[in-house]
């Protein structure tokens, strides 16, 4: 079946525009994480979803960043003001259940930030 | 501070040597370990997810440990092959969070 697919794959906006970034979790996972991850470097966490529930948002880096899960399903993680500093590749999982499963990554959305 | 830490960073091993790299944790609050295969330009790709102390886990030449109680696991990959070139991460979950650690970057040479 389908994977976790996430748009657009590559983005490129200017300093203080808005972006929104998608993800399309696997049919039926049941939560959605999202993470950023520098060049060469591990995911950092930022914030999950178990269904339409935002269960912890500590991880997001200030109050720019956000995201929603309206319907359980698809999610979005908005970065507002963009800077420099927010050109990252942004990764989102999901998994089957709320408990400890294995997440399933999408290929990431690439955002730079000019 | 949660810190997770992997050593080595990196490892060079010859195709058919077996090999291990450690991931340890802090041991308060633990919900579960991943451990991911990691290719760069890829996704990483789910190895293994462990939540009991004691846990071994095992998928082909590939397996794992894990101590909660002093806050490590192993990964132990048996044999190296060239396919297996990649970085290894591992995760430390709590229950609504999740850290990475920074990677192990192994390279297999045929």
């Amino acid at each position: 079946g389908a994977g976790v697919s996430q748009s657009p794959r590559y983005k490129v906006t200017k300093r203080g525009q808005d972006v929104a970034l998608r993800c399309d979790p696997i049919s039926g996972h049941v939560s959605l994480y999202w993470y950023r991850q520098a060049l060469g470097q591990g995911p950092e966490f930022l914030t999950y979803f178990n269904y339409e529930a935002q269960q912890d948002k500590s991880g997001l880096p200030n109050d720019r960043f956000s995201a929603e899960r309206p319907e359980g399903s698809i999610s979005t993680l908005t970065i507002q003001r963009t800077e420099q500093r927010d050109s990252a590749m942004y990764r989102c999982a999901s998994s089957p259940g709320t408990g400890a499963y294995e997440q399933y990554f999408g290929p990431g959305t690439r955002l730079t930030v000019t | 501070i949660l810190n997770v830490e992997q050593s080595p960073q990196s490892l060079h091993v010859q195709e058919g040597d077996s090999t291990n790299f450690t991931c340890s944790f802090p041991s308060s609050n633990f919900y579960a370990l991943h451990w991911y295969r990691w290719e760069t330009a890829k996704s990483p790709e789910a190895l293994f997810v462990m939540t009991l102390n004691g846990d071994e886990k095992k998928k082909g030449r590939i397996s794992a440990t894990l101590n909660t109680k002093e806050g490590y696991s192993y990964l132990y990959i048996k044999g190296s092959q060239p396919e297996d070139s990649a970085t290894y991460l591992c995760a430390f979950r709590r229950v609504n969070d999740m850290r990475f650690g920074a990677g192990t970057r192994l390279t297999v040479k045929p």
